[in-house]
């Protein structure tokens, strides 16, 4: 069965650092997702993406963050100064489509934590 | 925007039991009501969802109720297994919407 995969499992960083998170959706899909969910809460929406722009963002997504979709696979989230509180699990999704067919298929997650 | 409650936020059942999870969502126009399952450590998987144009659906020993009139959908699972414990979210999404929310989660553990 095709799956989101997410690269790395783990990233440590400092803060102030720059991070870039990466996501391979499912291939024939066509929305795409970032989700965090800090530890022992709820898993909350940053973004979605379509036809290679921002469809919709949540109020976390703030200046910090930005997604790109380099090339034809891959799906980036990157924050350009980490905070303490940025240190979550990030969960990338994809969707076939944004109506009907909305059924999300998650990676695996990055767990980032920010010292 | 919508607001997803979720109760309770832990269920302990004995197995062979039922256990059922409550949602209330805020947006009438919400349309789509998924379930999730999150084992500890690893990604939401989808278990089961529901949209608007239903009231039950049923898939083996899960089920989900939804009553549109109210704004509140529930998880239903029968004849609970050790391996169905874990996190259970809901959330809710308008069709024309991306931003799916999802309510705090409940964990559930099924003793043995």
């Amino acid at each position: 069965e095709p799956e989101v995969t997410q690269t790395p499992s783990h990233q440590v960083t400092q803060m102030g650092q720059e991070v870039i998170l990466r996501c391979v959706p499912i291939s024939n899909h066509l929305y795409f997702y970032w989700y965090r969910q800090i530890l022992g809460q709820k898993v909350e929406f940053l973004v979605s993406f379509y036809n290679n722009e921002i469809s919709e963002k949540s109020e976390i997504f703030d200046d910090q963050f930005s997604v790109e979709r380099p090339d034809g696979s891959n799906f980036t989230l990157k924050i350009r100064s980490t905070k303490l509180e940025d240190s979550a699990m990030y969960f990338c999704a994809s969707s076939f489509s944004g109506g009907i067919n909305e059924k999300l298929f998650f990676g695996s997650g990055t767990q980032l934590s920010v010292l | 925007g919508e607001n997803v409650e979720q109760h309770p936020s832990t269920l302990s059942v004995q197995e062979g039991d039922s256990a059922v999870i409550k949602c209330t969502y805020s947006d009438s126009a919400s349309n789509y009501f998924p379930w999730y399952k999150q084992e500890l450590g690893k990604r939401p998987q989808l278990i089961i969802d529901i949209r608007s144009n239903v009231g039950e659906k049923k898939d083996q020993r899960i089920a989900v109720t939804l009553n549109k009139t109210a704004k509140h959908f529930s998880l239903h699972i029968t004849e609970t297994q050790p391996e169905d414990s874990a996190v259970y979210f809901c959330a809710a999404r308008r069709s024309n919407n991306n931003d799916m929310r999802f309510g705090a989660g409940t964990r559930l553990t099924v003793k043995p």
